[in-house]
């Protein structure tokens, strides 16, 4: 299958903005997702974006999608204690809504 | 909401046993799936299935079998658990249709083979 890949350790102090990148392989995906998966949790979607866009702000997320470069990246605005976690990207490879996940950006927010 | 459950939490299994992970969703969802995680690999797919008694293998599905005789329930089987099977195992469902339809995950189990 096709390789979604993150760094896979990120520090920020709170009230900091923290940047969280992906690169993907598979040109074709349609949706390009963000997931957060708290200690001891399943994943949760904190948001998405369809392929002919290049930007996506929701509250204190914005997501930027670079198709040309297969980039994809998760901006956190003042970001919190409560914003550690591993984030997750993802791209939506078609058929079955089959999903190939990154290795996962742990968040690790200093107070 | 939606909700994905798993039967357990944690398990601890011995090598040779067989084991069984449950999963339930109670959203009438098509399609569900088996993941697991481990640490600097992210999620890998094991199984996925579409419909009742369906199935399609993922990437990485020896040492695995699935079922789904049900539309809720897509269970999870180790024939011969191996110190290598060791993780955590998470279930997801989504909806068919529309793309953007996210997955929903269940909470984990955390699986350790000894």
């Amino acid at each position: 299958g096709e390789d979604v890949e993150q760094s896979l350790f990120l520090s920020v102090r709170e009230g900091d903005s923290s940047v969280i990148n992906c690169t993907y392989t598979d040109s074709s995906s349609t949706y390009l997702y963000w997931y957060k998966q708290e200690p001891g949790a399943g994943l949760q979607l904190l948001t998405y974006i369809f392929s002919n866009m290049d930007m996506k702000q929701d509250q204190r997320l914005t997501v930027l999608l670079n198709k040309k470069d297969k980039h994809l990246s998760l901006r956190i605005a003042d970001t919190q204690t409560g914003d550690s976690a591993i984030y997750f990207c993802a791209e939506n490879q078609g058929g079955y809504q089959k999903v190939t996940f990154g290795t996962g950006t742990k968040l690790q927010v200093i107070p | 909401d939606v909700k994905v459950t798993q039967s357990s939490r944690y398990l601890v299994k011995r090598t040779g046993e067989k084991v069984f992970l449950e999963c339930v969703q109670d959203m009438d969802h098509e399609n569900m799936f088996w993941y697991r995680q481990d640490p600097g690999l992210g999620l890998r797919l094991i199984y996925f299935s579409y419909d009742v008694k369906m199935k399609e293998k993922g990437d990485i599905p020896e040492g695995y079998s699935v079922s789904r005789e049900k539309k809720e329930r897509f269970s999870l089987i180790l024939e011969s658990a191996s110190t290598n099977q060791t993780s955590m195992y998470l279930c997801a469902s989504s909806p068919t249709g529309q793309s953007q339809e996210t997955q929903y995950f269940g909470p984990g189990t955390r699986l350790l083979v000894l």
